[in-house]
């Protein structure tokens, strides 16, 4: 069964204090990764799609790595409005759906 | 340029109401998803539209479920005799799907609280 998992459920860091989230998936075959950033109340905002193992992207203090068993979120230096959960979710081959982690709740105290 | 709208925002419904709830796509995206999002969890897959086919209903939970996309465009999600149990976020998500562009982009949700 295609299932992905997020770590930690929840992490509260000081600004300035750099840290990652964890993706790991355990799927048929990987069409490719995505990264959303969701804010309450809100519908989930497109950050990343990571389509093979070593390719990495970046956006403002943000980036994301791909191996073939996981990917990494990175948060450099990161600042109050950054606080959001962080969902990440994969496509799989043959299929159009998304498969979802439960997410990481980021709070980034001042 | 403007994203994907969903309306209504809120809705209570009394339990065994039916409700309807309707999804804007993003101009020209020929894909059409639904997703529900219980408090706390990741969303999860109801259904999936390209153009007005329905080609993917492995999610809807029960047959009191159901998606249609009659021009291509706009969606509805209609669910019947609603239950407790249906109180989530229902999202809707568009995407262009051309070449290798899979990414899927979100409406704001509708809130669903069925008392």
């Amino acid at each position: 069964e295609d299932q992905v998992t997020q770590s930690p459920e929840a992490l509260r860091l000081q600004e300035g204090e750099s840290s990652s989230l964890n993706c790991s998936y355990t799927v048929s075959g990987l069409r490719g990764l995505f990264w959303y950033r969701q804010d309450p109340g809100k519908g989930p905002e497109f950050l990343f799609t990571l389509y093979s193992a070593g390719e990495e992207k970046e956006k403002e203090r943000l980036k994301a790595t791909l191996t073939k068993k996981e990917s990494f979120l990175h948060i450099t230096a990161p600042k109050p409005e950054d606080s959001a959960t962080y969902l990440c979710a994969v496509l799989i081959q043959g299929a159009q759906k998304l498969v979802f982690g439960q997410g990481t709740r980021l709070t980034i105290n001042p | 340029g403007a994203g994907v709208s969903q309306s209504p925002r809120y809705k209570v419904a009394k339990r065994g109401q039916d409700v309807a709830l309707r999804c804007d796509p993003i101009s020209g995206h020929v894909s059409l998803f639904w997703y529900q999002q219980a408090l706390g969890q990741g969303p999860e897959f109801l259904t999936y539209f390209q153009n007005e086919a329905q080609l993917d209903k492995s999610g809807l939970p029960s047959d009191r479920f159901f998606a249609e996309r009659p021009e291509g465009s706009v969606s509805t999600l209609k669910i019947q005799r609603t239950q407790q149990e249906d109180s989530a976020v229902y999202l809707c998500a568009s995407s262009l799907l051309r070449g290798l562009t899979y990414e899927q982009y979100f409406g704001p949700g509708t809130r669903l609280t069925v008392t």
